[in-house]
Parts: structure tokens; C-alpha cells; sequence
């Protein structure tokens, strides 16, 4: 079964800290995998999106990570800030067809105090 | 900065109620989707269309029915709310599949 799992559900850390969160996925034949990040109340934004031959992709402070042999990502923010706050998505594509189709996560509920 | 915008933000009614979701995009893209998110939980796919006059379910069964008349225009209808139908509804597009999503703002629901 095709599944996208996420971890750790919650995080609270302290402003100025670095975090990593953890994607876990069975997703296969693996066509790609996006960050997302999403305020409360508001649709998701893209972060990065990482194909199969791609271990690293940054974005300002935020920079993901793919093994594809072991079918692990990770999203590492650094230098935190209040506008971090947030719910992190993982989501992964397959390419089982030509239209491919989305898995999600639940996300990871960031909080940064002050 | 996506330009796809959905109308209402919140809406409140009473069971039995029709209402309509709007969504625009004024990116020219083909392909839109909606999708269905409870709090703490992960996005399901409800419906897509990959062009105008092509509509397909998603899946996640869903008692509402949209419509694609025009590129930049997915509506979604509930013709009688039901307070199992409260949720945050998500509209998105992207110019390919498996394309990049952009997602709207997001409409909350609530049926009483």
C-alpha cells in the first residue's frame, strides 16, 4: 500500500533554533517528492520538489533531502523564525501512469517561540 | 506568487442548503483539483479535470459535483449541506500531471 508517513506529528522549538523533520514513504514506482508549507487557514505553498536523481534542493533556509534507496526525506530549517510556523506536507508523486498520483502526509505542526 | 483565488473563505449554512465553492485560476492551466482536509489530517483527493468538459472523481467519494466550462473556472456544488460535509476545501491547478500544485486560500465549511 502507497503510503506517506510523517514524523514527528509536533514540534515546538525556540526562535533562531534548526529543526529537521522526517518523511517516510512507500510510494513506488517513485516519481517525485514535494515539500509544502501551510499556515493555519490557508492553502499549501510549495517549498521544493525533488525527482528521483536529486538528493539535495534548498530554498532561502529551508533545504530538503531524498534517499531514494531507502525512501527517506528530510526538511531542515534553519535559523527558525515565528514565520515558521506552520504544518509541513510531504506529498510524493508515482508514476504509475502518465497522470501520476499524489500521496500526502498529515504533516509535522511546527511552532517557533519566541 | 500563485494567482488562484477561492471564494467564500468561510461559509456557514444550514443543513440542506446549496452552496457553491467558486475557484479561479489566471494561470492557463489545464489541469485543477480539489481537495478535502480535516484538521490533523492529510489532503484527499475529491475531484480533477485535466481540460475543459472533462470532470473525473478523486478518491475520496464526495456528494459534491463540479463543473469545468471554462479553463479558469472550477466550481464545486453541494445540492443539500450536511454537517458531515464541514471541512476546509482546497482547490488547486498545475500546468502538467504530476505538475507542481498551486493551491488556492482554501474555503472553510461548516453545516450546521
Amino acid at each position: 500500500k502507497n503510503q506517506v508517513e510523517q514524523s514527528p506529528q509536533s514540534l515546538i522549538i525556540l526562535e533562531g533554533k534548526n529543526c529537521t523533520l522526517q518523511c517516510n514513504y512507500t510510494v513506488s514506482p517513485f516519481s517525485n517528492l514535494r515539500w509544502y508549507k501551510q499556515d493555519t487557514g490557508r492553502g499549501p505553498v510549495s517549498l521544493t520538489i525533488m525527482t528521483f536523481s536529486e538528493n539535495t534542493k534548498s530554498n532561502g533556509r529551508y533545504t530538503a533531502t531524498l534517499d531514494a534507496d531507502t525512501k527517506q526525506s528530510s526538511l531542515h530549517i534553519t535559523a527558525s523564525q515565528l514565520s515558521d510556523s506552520a504544518s509541513y506536507i510531504c506529498v510524493v508523486s508515482d508514476r504509475g501512469s502518465t497522470l501520476g498520483r499524489l500521496y500526502f502526509g498529515r504533516g509535522t505542526q511546527l511552532t517557533v517561540w519566541p | 506568487e500563485a494567482d488562484i483565488y477561492q471564494t467564500p473563505r468561510y461559509l456557514v449554512i444550514g443543513t440542506g442548503k446549496k452552496i457553491t465553492l467558486e475557484c479561479s485560476q489566471t494561470m492557463g492551466h489545464d489541469k485543477m483539483y480539489w481537495y478535502q482536509q480535516d484538521p490533523g489530517m492529510e489532503l484527499h483527493l475529491i475531484h480533477y479535470s485535466y481540460g475543459v468538459n472533462s470532470t473525473e472523481k478523486g478518491d475520496l467519494s464526495s456528494e459534491s459535483t463540479v463543473s469545468r466550462i471554462r479553463t479558469e473556472h472550477f466550481p464545486l456544488t453541494l445540492e443539500s449541506a450536511r454537517p458531515s460535509h464541514t471541512s476546509q476545501y482546497l482547490c488547486a491547478s498545475s500546468d502538467s500531471a504530476p505538475g507542481e500544485l498551486f493551491f488556492g486560500e482554501g474555503s472553510r465549511l461548516t453545516v450546521l
